[in-house]
Protein backbone atom coordinates (compact mmCIF):
# COMPACT_ATOMS: atom_id res chain seq x y z
CA UNK A 1 0.00 0.00 0.00
CA UNK A 2 1.89 3.30 -0.92
CA UNK A 3 2.17 6.13 2.10
CA UNK A 4 1.32 9.22 1.92
CA UNK A 5 2.86 11.00 -1.05
CA UNK A 6 3.86 15.13 -0.83
CA UNK A 7 5.51 17.17 -3.53
CA UNK A 8 7.46 18.53 -3.74
CA UNK A 9 9.57 17.78 -1.20
CA UNK A 10 11.48 20.84 -1.11
CA UNK A 11 11.20 24.33 -2.63
CA UNK A 12 12.77 28.04 -1.75
CA UNK A 13 10.39 31.17 -2.53
CA UNK A 14 10.86 34.83 -1.83
CA UNK A 15 8.61 37.68 0.31
CA UNK A 16 5.62 38.41 -1.57
CA UNK A 17 5.21 34.74 -3.69
CA UNK A 18 2.99 32.20 -3.64
CA UNK A 19 3.39 28.83 -3.34
CA UNK A 20 1.11 25.28 -3.78
CA UNK A 21 1.70 22.10 -1.82
CA UNK A 22 0.32 18.79 -2.72
CA UNK A 23 -0.58 15.77 -1.02
CA UNK A 24 -2.06 12.64 -2.07
CA UNK A 25 -3.45 10.19 0.48
CA UNK A 26 -3.30 6.47 1.16
CA UNK A 27 -5.95 4.61 -1.17
CA UNK A 28 -9.22 4.73 0.47
CA UNK A 29 -8.50 7.14 2.99
CA UNK A 30 -10.96 9.89 2.56
CA UNK A 31 -9.36 12.42 5.28
CA UNK A 32 -6.56 14.70 4.54
CA UNK A 33 -5.25 17.28 7.10
CA UNK A 34 -2.23 19.82 7.29
CA UNK A 35 0.28 20.23 9.93
CA UNK A 36 3.04 22.99 10.21
CA UNK A 37 5.55 21.90 11.81
CA UNK A 38 8.33 24.43 13.09
CA UNK A 39 11.08 23.90 15.55
CA UNK A 40 9.60 26.61 18.16
CA UNK A 41 6.13 26.03 17.43
CA UNK A 42 5.66 22.91 16.73
CA UNK A 43 3.21 20.87 15.13
CA UNK A 44 0.37 23.36 14.68
CA UNK A 45 -2.79 22.49 12.49
CA UNK A 46 -3.85 24.03 9.86
CA UNK A 47 -7.35 22.48 8.37
CA UNK A 48 -8.19 19.06 7.56
CA UNK A 49 -10.59 17.82 4.35
CA UNK A 50 -12.90 15.62 4.35
CA UNK A 51 -15.09 14.41 0.89
CA UNK A 52 -13.54 17.79 -0.87
CA UNK A 53 -15.15 19.84 2.30
CA UNK A 54 -13.18 21.66 5.06
CA UNK A 55 -14.42 20.01 7.82
CA UNK A 56 -12.14 21.91 10.42
CA UNK A 57 -9.61 25.15 10.88
CA UNK A 58 -6.69 25.88 12.67
CA UNK A 59 -6.20 29.16 13.89
CA UNK A 60 -3.99 30.37 10.98
CA UNK A 61 -4.67 33.70 8.47
CA UNK A 62 -7.08 33.35 5.22
CA UNK A 63 -3.41 33.82 3.08
CA UNK A 64 -3.27 29.73 4.15
CA UNK A 65 -5.89 27.80 2.28
CA UNK A 66 -6.55 24.22 0.78
CA UNK A 67 -8.53 22.28 -0.94
CA UNK A 68 -9.71 18.46 -1.64
CA UNK A 69 -10.28 16.67 -5.41
CA UNK A 70 -12.78 13.85 -5.81
CA UNK A 71 -9.80 11.42 -5.61
CA UNK A 72 -9.06 12.98 -2.58
CA UNK A 73 -5.71 14.36 -3.34
CA UNK A 74 -5.51 17.59 -1.88
CA UNK A 75 -3.56 21.16 -2.09
CA UNK A 76 -2.51 24.09 0.13
CA UNK A 77 -1.97 27.03 -0.90
CA UNK A 78 0.04 30.31 1.00
CA UNK A 79 -0.53 33.24 -0.97
CA UNK A 80 2.05 36.67 0.04
CA UNK A 81 4.72 34.56 1.62
CA UNK A 82 6.64 35.89 4.72
CA UNK A 83 9.40 35.27 6.07
CA UNK A 84 7.55 33.26 9.09
CA UNK A 85 5.97 30.82 7.00
CA UNK A 86 9.32 28.28 6.39
CA UNK A 87 8.43 25.52 7.58
CA UNK A 88 8.04 21.64 7.11
CA UNK A 89 4.47 21.16 5.73
CA UNK A 90 3.00 18.04 7.01
CA UNK A 91 0.04 16.13 4.88
CA UNK A 92 -1.53 13.32 6.84
CA UNK A 93 -4.14 11.29 6.21
CA UNK A 94 -6.86 8.97 7.86
CA UNK A 95 -9.57 6.37 7.49
CA UNK A 96 -12.56 7.33 9.57
CA UNK A 97 -14.26 5.96 11.82
CA UNK A 98 -16.31 5.93 15.46
CA UNK A 99 -14.39 6.96 18.35
CA UNK A 100 -12.27 3.58 19.01
CA UNK A 101 -12.67 1.83 15.87
CA UNK A 102 -8.67 2.56 15.09
CA UNK A 103 -10.12 3.80 12.12
CA UNK A 104 -9.04 7.61 13.48
CA UNK A 105 -5.28 7.31 12.92
CA UNK A 106 -2.90 9.67 11.10
CA UNK A 107 -0.85 8.57 8.51
CA UNK A 108 1.98 11.23 7.39
CA UNK A 109 3.47 12.06 4.39
CA UNK A 110 7.28 12.95 4.48
CA UNK A 111 6.51 17.05 4.06
CA UNK A 112 7.10 19.77 2.21
CA UNK A 113 9.98 22.17 3.48
CA UNK A 114 9.34 25.41 2.83
CA UNK A 115 11.97 27.90 3.01
CA UNK A 116 11.13 31.71 2.95
CA UNK A 117 13.32 34.13 1.47
CA UNK B 1 -11.16 24.18 24.88
CA UNK B 2 -9.20 20.76 24.08
CA UNK B 3 -5.33 21.42 24.76
CA UNK B 4 -2.52 18.98 25.52
CA UNK B 5 0.83 19.82 27.41
CA UNK B 6 4.09 18.04 27.27
CA UNK B 7 5.92 19.97 29.62
CA UNK B 8 9.34 18.99 28.83
CA UNK B 9 10.73 20.00 25.65
CA UNK B 10 14.07 17.87 25.80
CA UNK B 11 14.41 14.55 27.89
CA UNK B 12 17.63 13.26 28.56
CA UNK B 13 18.60 9.37 30.21
CA UNK B 14 21.07 7.16 30.03
CA UNK B 15 20.66 3.65 28.23
CA UNK B 16 18.90 1.44 30.84
CA UNK B 17 17.37 3.87 32.86
CA UNK B 18 13.49 4.26 33.33
CA UNK B 19 11.72 6.94 31.20
CA UNK B 20 8.78 8.75 30.97
CA UNK B 21 7.44 11.87 29.34
CA UNK B 22 4.47 13.52 30.68
CA UNK B 23 1.65 14.41 28.63
CA UNK B 24 -1.51 16.35 30.22
CA UNK B 25 -5.07 17.25 28.19
CA UNK B 26 -7.81 19.22 28.26
CA UNK B 27 -10.94 17.70 27.02
CA UNK B 28 -14.07 17.77 28.50
CA UNK B 29 -15.49 14.28 27.08
CA UNK B 30 -14.28 10.84 26.88
CA UNK B 31 -10.90 11.50 24.56
CA UNK B 32 -9.19 9.56 22.04
CA UNK B 33 -5.73 9.86 22.92
CA UNK B 34 -2.15 9.09 20.85
CA UNK B 35 1.48 9.09 21.07
CA UNK B 36 3.22 9.84 17.71
CA UNK B 37 6.87 9.80 16.92
CA UNK B 38 9.49 11.13 14.40
CA UNK B 39 13.28 9.42 14.63
CA UNK B 40 15.59 11.39 12.82
CA UNK B 41 14.93 11.86 9.20
CA UNK B 42 11.82 9.55 9.22
CA UNK B 43 8.19 10.90 9.12
CA UNK B 44 6.20 11.06 12.15
CA UNK B 45 4.43 8.27 12.90
CA UNK B 46 2.04 6.21 15.45
CA UNK B 47 3.55 5.01 18.31
CA UNK B 48 -0.04 4.18 20.23
CA UNK B 49 -3.17 4.62 21.03
CA UNK B 50 -4.82 4.51 24.24
CA UNK B 51 -7.91 2.30 22.65
CA UNK B 52 -5.64 -0.38 21.75
CA UNK B 53 -3.70 -0.73 25.58
CA UNK B 54 -0.97 -2.34 23.44
CA UNK B 55 2.75 -2.07 24.55
CA UNK B 56 4.79 -0.79 21.31
CA UNK B 57 8.75 -1.04 21.62
CA UNK B 58 8.60 -1.68 24.94
CA UNK B 59 6.73 1.88 25.57
CA UNK B 60 3.21 1.67 27.31
CA UNK B 61 0.60 4.51 28.28
CA UNK B 62 -2.10 4.54 30.93
CA UNK B 63 -4.97 7.15 30.55
CA UNK B 64 -5.82 8.53 33.45
CA UNK B 65 -8.92 10.38 33.66
CA UNK B 66 -8.41 11.91 37.03
CA UNK B 67 -5.33 13.62 36.37
CA UNK B 68 -6.06 14.26 32.69
CA UNK B 69 -3.01 12.72 31.76
CA UNK B 70 -1.60 10.03 29.42
CA UNK B 71 2.20 9.46 30.10
CA UNK B 72 4.28 7.25 28.18
CA UNK B 73 6.44 5.47 29.79
CA UNK B 74 9.36 2.54 29.22
CA UNK B 75 11.33 1.00 31.77
CA UNK B 76 14.80 0.30 30.33
CA UNK B 77 15.47 2.86 27.51
CA UNK B 78 17.66 2.39 24.52
CA UNK B 79 19.29 4.36 22.56
CA UNK B 80 17.43 4.14 19.28
CA UNK B 81 14.68 5.48 21.34
CA UNK B 82 15.96 9.15 20.34
CA UNK B 83 13.89 10.72 18.67
CA UNK B 84 10.91 13.54 18.85
CA UNK B 85 7.57 12.47 20.83
CA UNK B 86 4.33 14.05 20.57
CA UNK B 87 0.69 13.53 22.48
CA UNK B 88 -1.97 14.07 20.87
CA UNK B 89 -5.94 14.08 21.26
CA UNK B 90 -8.80 13.77 18.67
CA UNK B 91 -11.95 15.17 19.22
CA UNK B 92 -14.54 15.60 16.14
CA UNK B 93 -12.17 14.30 13.65
CA UNK B 94 -9.68 17.45 14.51
CA UNK B 95 -6.26 16.54 15.61
CA UNK B 96 -4.52 18.44 18.76
CA UNK B 97 -1.08 17.87 19.35
CA UNK B 98 1.37 19.22 22.06
CA UNK B 99 4.73 20.75 21.75
CA UNK B 100 6.97 17.92 21.69
CA UNK B 101 9.56 16.28 23.74
CA UNK B 102 12.96 15.69 22.73
CA UNK B 103 13.81 12.45 24.23
CA UNK B 104 18.14 11.56 24.03
CA UNK B 105 18.83 8.43 25.51
CA UNK B 106 22.95 8.91 26.48
CA UNK B 107 25.29 5.64 26.07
Amino acid sequence: KAGVTQTPRYLIKTRGQQVTLSCSPISGHRSVSWYQQTPGQGLQFLFEYFSETQRNKGNFPGRFSGRQFSNSRSEMNVSTLELGDSALYLCASSGYGPIGSGANVLTFGAGSRLTVL
Amino acid sequence: AQRVTQPEKLLSVFKGAPVELKCNYSYSGSPELFWYVQYSRQRLQLLLRHISRESIKGFTADLNKGETSFHLKKPFAQEEDSAMYYCALMSFNKFYFGSGTKLNVKP
